[in-house]
């Protein structure tokens, strides 16, 4: 079947925009995962869900970012007043439960000019 | 605050020769998770290790989990151009579904 997918594959926008970022997890993986991966470093943890609810969203950097999974499947996570620092590689990964191997998408190069 | 730990960050390895990465976790580890990234790509899963001392083979890979379930590490046998990536080690933290993963283990061969 299909795997996580994520779009746009690509965002450049600047300082102080408001973006989205969509991910499409595996159809009946009921735990979602976002993370954040700069150049040379590993996954940075964002937040999960599990179902609809966030579980953990202890990873969240500030209040401009927040993350939405209203109907338990497709997660979009919003950033708002982007800031340069915010430019990275944006991946959600989903897996069969928690703690189960997790399956990552394509990701998200975001760009803040 | 809690922390994985990887070492060496880099790695150049002639083909054929043999070499080991290591994961280190300041607590216990309910369970430890390895990925692998190809230079360009997104993480793809290898293993789980979950028990105290597990270890599990993948044809030329084999992955342990230490007795104290802190640390863990993954040995590659006569090492292959295919084996270029980086390698991270990932272990949940507080609660079931936060991972951290380390900052991995880039894997480079010359033939």
């Amino acid at each position: 079947g299909a795997g996580v997918s994520q779009t746009p594959s690509n965002k450049v926008t600047e300082k102080g925009k408001y973006v989205e970022l969509r991910c499409d997890p595996i159809s009946g993986h009921t735990a979602l995962y976002w993370y954040r991966q700069s150049l040379g470093q590993g996954p940075e943890f964002l937040i999960y869900f599990q179902g609809t609810g966030a579980a953990d969203d202890s990873g969240l950097p500030n209040d401009r970012f927040f993350a939405v999974r209203p109907e338990g499947s497709v997660s979009t996570l919003k950033i708002q007043r982007t800031e340069r620092g915010d430019s990275a590689v944006y991946l959600c990964a989903s897996s069969h439960g928690m703690s189960d191997t997790q399956y990552f998408g394509p990701g998200t190069r975001l760009t803040v000019l | 605050g809690q922390q994985v730990m990887q070492i060496p960050q880099y790695q150049h390895v002639q083909e054929g020769e043999d070499f080991t990465t290591y994961c280190n976790s300041s607590t216990t580890l309910s369970n430890i998770q390895w990925y692998k990234q190809r230079p360009g790509g997104h993480p793809v899963f290898l293993i789980q290790l979950v028990k105290s001392g597990e270890v599990k083979k993948q044809k030329r890979l084999t992955f342990q989990f230490g007795e104290a379930k802190k640390n863990s590490s993954l040995h590659i046998t006569a090492t292959q151009t295919t084996d270029v990536g980086t390698y991270f080690c990932a272990g949940p933290f507080d609660s079931w579904g936060k991972f951290q993963f380390g900052a991995g283990t880039q894997v480079v061969v010359t033939p």
